[in-house]
């Protein structure tokens, strides 16, 4: 089992530019998570999916973000524009249920310039 | 509001000694309680759960509802305890997992 499975590890990009995020959840874990992680702090939550559906995206800012999780499988974070603020690792998860174990990737680690 | 609370950005013990990482948390349900560990270059994983009751590499966490804390003991540290912390709160219905900002333990030869 290769676990959660993100890509790409690291992204540079200039403001404004468009980025994208790639998330493989373990094999039949219906619920997906993105966290973003600031440089000294926890995950935050951004967005969680029960199978398709996007359930709690309270803290998604939806001006620039965006998010898809087709067929309930893999599931893709995007930015358009970024910011110098959106410098920091995004982080996916999966777990089986809603309050159990979450499951982490590597993360994407992106820089802002 | 819910909300995790880790009290020590860094903790630095010498090895053989007790440790100690705190948490307290705020949510007005029935929570769950969770402490994630991250070595060195590895991904954020589990490394306890308070329903388990369980001791991993000698850790243990007792959830005291009273004090609404959960924290983190190991009674003799050891060097590859070095890690970063975090605890994490959950609860019933989806309610989704948070995180407090962590701890940094370093366990010092």
């Amino acid at each position: 089992e290769a676990g959660v499975v993100q890509s790409p590890r690291y992204k540079i990009i200039e403001k404004k530019q468009p980025v994208a995020f790639w998330c493989n959840p373990i094999s039949g874990h219906n619920t997906l998570y993105w966290y973003l992680q600031n440089l000294g702090q926890g995950p935050e939550l951004l967005i969680r999916y029960e199978n398709e559906e996007a359930v709690d995206d309270s803290q998604l800012p939806k001006d620039r973000f965006s998010a898809e999780r087709l067929k309930g499988v893999d599931s893709t974070l995007k930015i358009q524009p970024a910011e110098l603020g959106d410098s920091a690792v995004y982080l996916c998860a999966s777990s089986l249920d809603r309050a159990g174990e979450l499951f982490f990737g590597e993360g994407s680690r992106l820089t802002v310039l | 509001a819910q909300r995790v609370t880790q009290p020590e950005k860094l903790l630095s013990v010498f090895k053989g000694a007790p440790v100690e990482l705190k948490c307290n948390y705020s949510y007005s349900g029935s929570p769950e309680l969770f402490w994630y560990v991250q070595y060195s270059r590895q991904r954020l994983q589990l490394l306890l759960r308070h329903i388990s009751r369980e001791s991993i590499k000698g850790f243990t966490a007792d959830l005291n509802k009273g004090e609404t804390s959960f924290h983190l003991k190991k009674p003799f540290a050891q060097e590859e305890d070095s890690a970063m912390y975090y605890c994490a709160l959950s609860g019933t219905g989806g309610f989704k997992t948070i995180f407090g900002a962590g701890t940094r333990l370093f366990v010092k030869a």
